[in-house]
């Protein structure tokens, strides 16, 4: 495609429900990466993925957090059990392995109310 | 770890003044250095890099320069336009962990006419 997708755009859910948020990449690119952006605050490491490598979880901030990505293309990042604190803007991005360029999509704002 | 410190803002400017955005890291070896930018409602995207010290990135009116000694990589632009207003993010993309890049908080930038 022409740019990193992420879909929704906008998701309001209520505590303790799950969301999954999806990315996908530019064609092609065999890393990926999900941040979290809060209000006012600067991007925030969760996960990142490169090739048929296990991924670096280092930052997911807890077992509610998980991410996969199948036939290292599309990626699914999913919140379990959300609280209001995960409210925030979720953003993707991707890039060549051997390039340090990250490609961003537009993010998903999630709501927790 | 590594870590990336900017200047906080919010940082207001007329329109033709001159601009910098102090940043400072701290990172083991010789890590690559970034400026992205987010525009209103939009997804992060690169401004500028420099992948080795005394490298000058520039793009679009804006210049940084890498500077091992000081371990900065401020933003800089002689002539700001409305259109600069945005957010600006410091980066950086160390050498001792393969996709784990890390970003300072970002320093939002508004120009009146």
């Amino acid at each position: 495609g022409a740019g990193v997708s992420q879909s929704p755009s906008n998701k309001v859910t209520e505590k303790g429900k799950d969301v999954e948020l999806r990315c996908d990449p530019i064609s092609g690119h065999t890393a990926l990466y999900w941040y979290r952006q809060s209000l006012g605050q600067g991007l925030e490491f969760l996960i990142y993925f490169q090739g048929n490598s296990a991924p670096d979880k280092s930052g997911l901030p807890s077992d509610r957090f998980s991410a996969e990505r199948t036939g290292g293309s599309v990626s699914t990042l999913t919140i379990q059990r959300t609280q209001q604190e995960d409210s925030a803007v979720y953003l993707c991005a991707s890039s060549l392995f051997d390039r340090n360029i990250q490609y961003f999509g537009a993010g998903t704002r999630l709501s927790v109310l | 770890g590594d870590s990336v410190t900017q200047m906080e803002g919010p940082v207001t400017l007329s329109e033709e003044a001159f601009l910098t955005i102090n940043c400072t890291y701290t990172a083991t070896g010789y890590p690559s250095l970034f400026w992205y930018v987010q525009y209103p409602g939009e997804g992060l995207q690169l401004l500028l890099k420099a992948t080795k010290a005394d490298d000058k990135g520039s793009n679009k009116g804006f210049e940084a320069t890498y500077r091992k000694e000081t371990t900065s990589f401020h933003l800089e632009k002689g002539s700001v336009q409305v259109s600069d207003s945005a957010v600006y993010f410091c980066a950086l993309k160390g050498n001792t962990n393969a996709g784990k890049s890390t970003f300072g908080d970002g320093t939002t930038l508004t120009v009146k006419p």
